[in-house]
């Protein structure tokens, strides 16, 4: 079946450091991939997406690019900040499937210090 | 609504007892799921919703669970007989329709604890 495996935490930075959080999946068919933030307190929130091969997700200074050929979709900052400490999640859904449910990892918690 | 609004946010209960969660959805969004997020695991599908129906119950993970909506916008998720491994934080979201691209709203949960 499908799933979502990313790399576990906690994560910890210091401010200005380069992140990268790995996300590999495994899934029939061409699935649209996601990252996912939730801050403290917060719900979870879209970060970005991406729907097809060699699409470049990006947001708020995050980017993911969506690795067909390595079934990867790796969020990276080139330089985090205090506000981002957050869980980030890694999501794929099922494009054409029966199902219209999103597929999440586990979650990584980043704590990036000042 | 502005956003996705659960509640409540926080319940403790005894084992045995039977629960009833809240989702308020975006107004005008079709399509709601619950999920169920552990210590320490992701996020787990439970149910969706399209409209006051229920297609895919695939996640709801034993028959002490149950969903429904109605007019299209509220759900309550209920658990009965609850047990210490059904605390968890219960995630409620919505999207304007089904298509599985589209972006999902999060609501901030209800934290479950069952003693």
């Amino acid at each position: 079946g499908n799933s979502v495996t990313q790399m576990e935490g906690p994560v910890t930075l210091s401010e200005e450091a380069f992140l990268t959080i790995n996300c590999t999946y495994t899934a029939t068919g061409y699935p649209s991939l996601f990252w996912y933030v939730q801050y403290p307190g917060e719900g979870l929130q879209l970060l970005l997406k991406a729907t097809k091969a060699d699409d470049k997700g990006s947001n708020k200074g995050f980017e993911a690019t969506y690795r067909k050929e390595t079934t990867s979709f790796h969020l990276e900052k080139g330089s985090v900040q205090v506000s981002d400490s957050a869980v980030y999640f890694c999501a794929l859904s099922d494009n054409g499937g029966s199902q219209g449910n999103l597929i999440f990892g586990k979650g990584t918690k980043l704590s990036v210090k000042p | 609504g502005a956003g996705v609004s659960q509640s409540p946010s926080n319940k403790v209960t005894e084992k045995g007892k039977d629960v009833e969660l809240r989702c308020d959805p975006i107004s005008g969004h079709t399509a709601l799921y619950w999920y169920r997020q552990s210590l320490g695991q992701g996020l787990e599908f439970l149910i969706y919703f399209q409209g006051n129906s229920a297609p895919d119950k695939s996640g709801l993970p034993s028959d002490r669970f149950s969903a429904e909506r109605t007019g299209g916008s509220v759900s309550t998720l209920t658990i009965q007989r609850t047990q210490q491994e059904d605390s968890a934080v219960y995630l409620c979201a919505s999207s304007l329709a089904r298509r599985t691209n589209e972006k999902l709203f999060f609501g901030s949960g209800t934290q479950l604890s069952v003693l």
